[in-house]
């Protein structure tokens, strides 16, 4: 299958700073990315859509001041958690297809922790 | 409004037998379902897809049934093995976007 990655794995911050999340497609151009978050022991829950060049499109309730979406090549999408809370920690994963129509191909997820 | 959803938040299946996870829909859009198995601390890994003009996929040990008009799929394991404990989520997605929606998960343990 594809492969996707993230970096940072994981990162710890602290309130009122910005935490920057790169999610790469390896080995195909992905012309959509999607970010999501997920809360300990919940659902993935959709916060973007990311199409390269092109500003996202994202879920009701996801701010996107807050939440910077910049797809800026085929291949890589980064997500810029702005003036960062505690209760923006989370897991952030992101995911890309292809095509559309194709299987999202996920990444192995960011951890952030908000002090 | 929770669109998809898996009832059962954990199931324990003794090894070699069978695993049955279920879900349920209520958007009658949804036209492609997918499996996702995850681990701790990782991105969800494709399973098995179906689409809605089918009723049944099988890939190897895992197949998925989907029935229409009761707005509900399963996930069968069989053998189950150790290494399949991990969270299930299913997800689907409607005719002509992308986006998929989620289930809450299934934890399955499956025990020696």
């Amino acid at each position: 299958g594809a492969v996707v990655s993230q970096h940072p794995s994981r990162v710890i911050c602290k309130s009122g700073t910005s935490v920057k999340i790169e999610c790469r497609s390896l080995d195909f151009q992905a012309t959509t990315m999607f970010w999501y978050r997920q809360f300990p022991k919940q659902s993935l829950m959709l916060m973007a859509t990311s199409n390269e060049g092109s500003k996202a499109t994202y879920e009701q309730g996801v701010e996107k001041d807050k939440f910077l979406i910049n797809h800026a090549s085929l291949t890589l999408s980064t997500l810029t958690v702005t003036s960062a809370h505690p209760e923006d920690s989370s897991f952030y994963i992101c995911s890309a297809v292809l095509r559309y129509g194709d299987t999202q191909y996920f990444g192995p997820g960011t951890r952030l922790t908000v002090l | 409004d929770q669109q998809v959803k898996q009832n059962s938040p954990s199931l324990s299946v003794q090894e070699g037998r069978i695993s049955i996870l279920n879900c349920d829909y209520t958007n009658s859009m949804f036209d492609y379902f997918l499996w996702y198995k995850k681990y701790p601390a990782e991105g969800p890994t494709f399973l098995i897809s179906i689409s809605s003009i089918k009723d049944k996929n099988e890939d190897g040990r895992f197949t998925v049934f989907l029935n229409k008009s009761a707005k509900h799929l399963s996930l069968h394991i069989v053998p189950s093995q150790p290494g399949d404990s991990a969270v299930y989520f299913c997800a689907a997605s409607a005719q002509y976007t992308d986006k998929l929606i989620f289930g809450t998960g299934t934890r399955l343990q499956v025990f020696p």
